[in-house]
């Protein structure tokens, strides 16, 4: 079958550098996605990653290790607006993006 | 700006009265989904259009259909509504460009759906 395993909520303070963990088993691979959603509204894309490696943007970078069926953002100084729920979305070989329930992030000040 | 436009934004229905949910998008997108999300769990895909194409998910309830009269509307007729329906419902699009590379899907706001 497929699963996407996140923490359910991670705690963080603001300034600071975090990351949240990602893995996935699916059939077949396509690339994986990392969505933000803040609470109430709707998820935003916030990157894509197809091989292994780093990808960095501003503030927010994600890592890929396909053989290892992981994946993970990570966030880096921290401020009051990332208090969010980061949904990682595998690609399966359908091409169907298999959502997480997300990890709820809290920045404390 | 180009965007996807949910309406409404809340929706309060009768358990068992007929509802119909809306999406529109300027993005000239090919493909259009619908989502149901219940609190602190994972968007589910309900169907997406892919232009006329109509791809139903295989554990979407008869209950839930939909309609795309052109490119840019989609509709979610649930016909009768239960207590479980209760969720946010949430549009996106995507372009498919067929090069073999995933959908980015850009959603709109969602519409709340309540079930009293």
């Amino acid at each position: 079958g497929q699963n996407i395993d996140q923490p359910t909520e991670m705690t963080a303070t603001e300034g600071a550098i975090v990351q949240i963990n990602c893995t996935y088993q699916t059939s077949g691979f396509n690339g994986l996605f990392w969505y933000q959603q803040h609470a109430g509204e709707a998820p935003t894309f916030l990157s894509y990653n197809v091989l292994d490696g780093l990808e960095e943007k501003g503030r927010f970078s994600s890592f890929l290790s396909r053989s290892k069926g992981y994946s993970y953002l990570l966030l880096k100084e921290l401020q009051m607006k990332d208090s969010a729920s980061y949904l990682c979305a595998p690609v399966d070989s359908n091409y169907q993006l298999i959502w997480g329930a997300g990890t709820k992030l809290i920045i404390k000040p | 700006d180009a965007m996807v436009i949910q309406n409404p934004r809340y929706q309060v229905t009768q358990f068992g009265k007929p509802v119909t949910l809306s999406c529109s998008q300027t993005l000239n997108h090919n493909v259009m989904y619908w989502y149901q999300q219940k609190s602190s769990q994972a968007p589910k895909l309900l169907f997406h259009y892919y232009d006329k194409d109509f791809n139903n998910e295989a554990d979407t309830p008869d209950n839930f259909q939909s309609r795309r009269p052109n490119t840019s509307f989609c509709f979610l007729d649930i016909r009768s509504p239960g207590l479980g329906d209760a969720a946010m419902y949430l549009c996106a699009t995507s372009t498919r460009s067929g090069s073999g590379k995933p959908d980015t899907q850009y959603f709109g706001p969602g519409t709340r759906l309540t079930v009293l």
